[in-house]
């Protein structure tokens, strides 16, 4: 399956302060890229998608400007979480997938490894 | 309100024994269906999936079992080994995008 790989697996940062997580495909050019987040014994939330080279699509109730998505090459997304608080304080996951629009009947997602995000 | 449902929060089995694991949604147009696996603080890693227009997939120890009619899918495992223990979310299809539901926390034990 697809190979996409998420840096840094862990981060521990002030309140305040603001991180930035990447997540790159390594064997595809990832057109699409998703946004999760999980917070402890819950679902993954859907947080945004990143189309290459346009703006994201933010899930209702998730802040643009807190979670800020850029896909600028077909290998790279990033997620920047500006200001970060404590209650930021989760795991993100990415995922990408090579082709814009809707989901192929039989498509399935491959997700990176994952960020756990510890706001002091 | 939550379109998929894991309404068992963890379960238990003995090693060698069946685990059973659910899932219920709410829309009768989704068509596609996934289980995924999930191991703490890793990514998810896809497990097996299933059509709409079948009621069951099999794929070595995993069967997937879909109940149209209820709105309900169910994962297998058997034998369950204590490798298998993790966080199980099963998520159906959207048209540009996968909703997962809560997951299941499994634990076999030896």
């Amino acid at each position: 399956g697809a190979v996409v790989s998420q840096h840094p697996s862990w981060v521990i940062c002030k309140s305040g302060t603001s991180v930035k997580i990447e997540c790159r495909s390594l064997d595809f050019q990832a057109t699409t890229m998703f946004w999760y987040r999980q917070f402890p014994k819950q679902s993954l939330m859907l947080m945004a998608t990143s189309n290459e080279g346009s703006k994201a699509t933010y899930e209702q109730g998730v802040e643009k400007d807190k979670f800020l998505i850029n896909h600028a090459s077909l290998t790279l997304s990033t997620l920047t979480v500006t200001s970060a608080h404590p209650e930021d304080s989760s795991f993100y996951i990415c995922s990408a997938r090579d082709q814009y629009g809707r989901l192929a009947t039989n498509e399935k997602l491959f997700f990176g490894s994952g960020t756990q995000l510890s706001v002091l | 309100d939550q379109q998929v449902k894991q309404n068992s929060p963890s379960l238990s089995v003995q090693e060698g024994r069946i685990s059973i694991l659910n899932c219920d949604y709410t829309n009768s147009m989704f068509d596609y269906f996934l289980w995924y696996k999930k191991y703490p603080a890793e990514g998810p890693t896809f497990l097996i999936s299933i059509s709409s227009i079948k009621d069951k997939n099999e794929d070595g120890r995993f069967t997937v079992f879909l109940n149209k009619s209820a709105k309900h899918l169910s994962l297998h495992i058997v034998p369950s080994q204590p490798g298998d223990s993790a966080v199980y979310f099963c998520a159906v299809k959207g048209t540009y995008k996968y909703i997962f539901g809560t997951g299941t926390r499994l634990k076999v034990l030896a």
